[in-house]
This record gives C-alpha cells, sequence and structure tokens, in this order.
C-alpha cells in the first residue's frame, strides 16, 4: 500500500463510451500525476496538477480529460477512445519540497474494445 | 531529445548471485535520479535515489552508482531474491520541475 488508492482496476470500454478513472491520496502531497504504460514502453506523462492547477499537459489528445478538484483526487475522464488507448493508467503524487520521488497507485487496467 | 534509457531490456539472474541493471541519462540538466520497481499487477515502487552531488548511495541489499562523467547509472542487489524478480525503471528529474523522465525498464528473472 503506498498511499495512493486508483479505481478501478480494471475498466473495459467501448470506442463510444464514457468513463472515469479516480486517483485519490492519502499522503498530504500537493502534486499529482497521471502517466500511461504501454507494452514495451516507458512510462508517458500525461498530465501534471500542483494544489490543483494544471501545469502539464504532454500533447495529450482531448479524448483524455483530467479533473483535480482538491489536492487528494484526482481524475481521468475517458470519451471517444480509440483501442490504441489500451494500456495501464497510472497516478502518482509527490511533494513539491523535499525528495521529488513519486508515489503509485497500483493502477488502472484499460482495454478499450 | 533527451531521454533515460536502460542498457538491457532483461536480465536472468541465478537466486544468491548478484544483480547489476544499468542505465544510461543524456540530460546533463538532472540533478536527482531515482530506481523504481515494478511487479507484475502492480504500480511502480520507489526502491533508492541519489542526487547528482553524490556517486554512491546505499540501502538495505541496494546499492546505486552514479558516473556523471559518462552519464551512468545502475543499481546494484546483493544475494538476489525470488521476490526481485520485477521489472525496473531508472527515473531522471530535477529539483526545479519535479518531473520524472523514466527509461524503458530492465526485466530481472531470478532463476531458482
Amino acid at each position: 500500500e503506498t498511499g495512493v488508492t486508483q479505481t478501478p482496476r480494471h475498466l473495459v470500454m467501448g470506442m463510444t463510451n464514457k468513463k472515469s478513472l479516480k486517483c485519490e491520496q492519502h499522503l498530504g502531497h500537493n502534486a499529482m500525476y497521471w502517466y500511461k504504460q504501454s507494452a514495451k514502453k516507458p512510462l508517458e506523462l500525461m498530465f501534471v496538477y500542483n494544489f490543483k492547477e494544471q501545469t502539464e499537459n504532454n500533447s495529450v489528445p482531448s479524448r483524455f480529460s483530467p479533473e483535480c478538484p482538491n489536492s487528494s483526487h484526482l481524475f481521468l475522464h475517458l470519451h471517444t477512445l480509440q483501442p490504441e488507448d489500451s494500456a495501464l493508467y497510472l497516478c502518482a503524487s509527490s511533494q513539491k519540497t523535499g525528495p521529488p520521488e513519486a508515489f503509485f497507485g497500483q493502477g488502472t487496467r484499460l482495454t478499450v474494445v | 531529445g533527451e531521454s533515460v534509457g536502460l542498457h538491457l531490456p532483461t536480465l536472468s539472474v541465478q537466486e544468491g548471485d548478484n544483480s547489476i541493471i544499468n542505465c544510461a541519462y543524456s540530460n546533463s540538466a538532472s540533478d536527482y535520479f531515482i530506481w523504481y520497481k515494478q511487479e507484475s499487477g502492480k504500480g511502480p515502487q520507489f526502491i533508492i535515489d541519489i542526487r547528482s552531488n553524490m556517486d554512491k548511495r546505499q540501502g538495505q541489499r541496494v546499492t546505486v552508482l552514479l558516473n556523471k562523467t559518462v552519464k551512468h547509472l545502475s543499481l546494484q542487489i546483493a544475494a538476489t531474491q525470488p521476490g526481485d524478480s520485477a521489472v525496473y525503471f531508472c527515473a531522471e528529474t530535477s529539483a526545479n520541475d519535479y518531473k520524472l523522465s523514466f527509461g524503458a525498464g530492465t526485466t530481472v528473472t531470478v532463476r531458482a
């Protein structure tokens, strides 16, 4: 248990569906991240939030829409996804002061059919 | 562009032997390096970190070495155990932006 909880753990959705991934951190961190992990590729940073403000969007398609209502919760809203979006989506959090290591959740395994 | 990468995608190790996992980085502005371990079905877990003003740091059964001259990072695992079987990632960042850049990972398999 790392203090970062992601739900659901697994998700299968059709290309016309709308779904949301949820992340909650219990570590008192003030930065949260979404990463995409595809097979045989490095982790790709998607979005960064610092103190609830989005500070980075790494050219992510608009079919992925993040939301950060407070510094403990992060969502990733999904709509009209493509099969190539199937991957493990990882949420992480870190503190903006002190060591910058990020703590990761267990991820949501997403399959788009 | 600049990136962090690992030399070998897979490593097979006999139980009880020492493991050495290598990583090459190219961003000379990075000043903080981290090793993560990812077991099957789990997210990456922090193992050990090292700052650019150090060349060696030891933890419990793990040692990280940093060679800034050749931009090389390594993770040594002593007396490798079956529970060490996982994918290992190196990551780099700087104190200014706190964004982690990850390499592709090395899959370590421990043979009984």
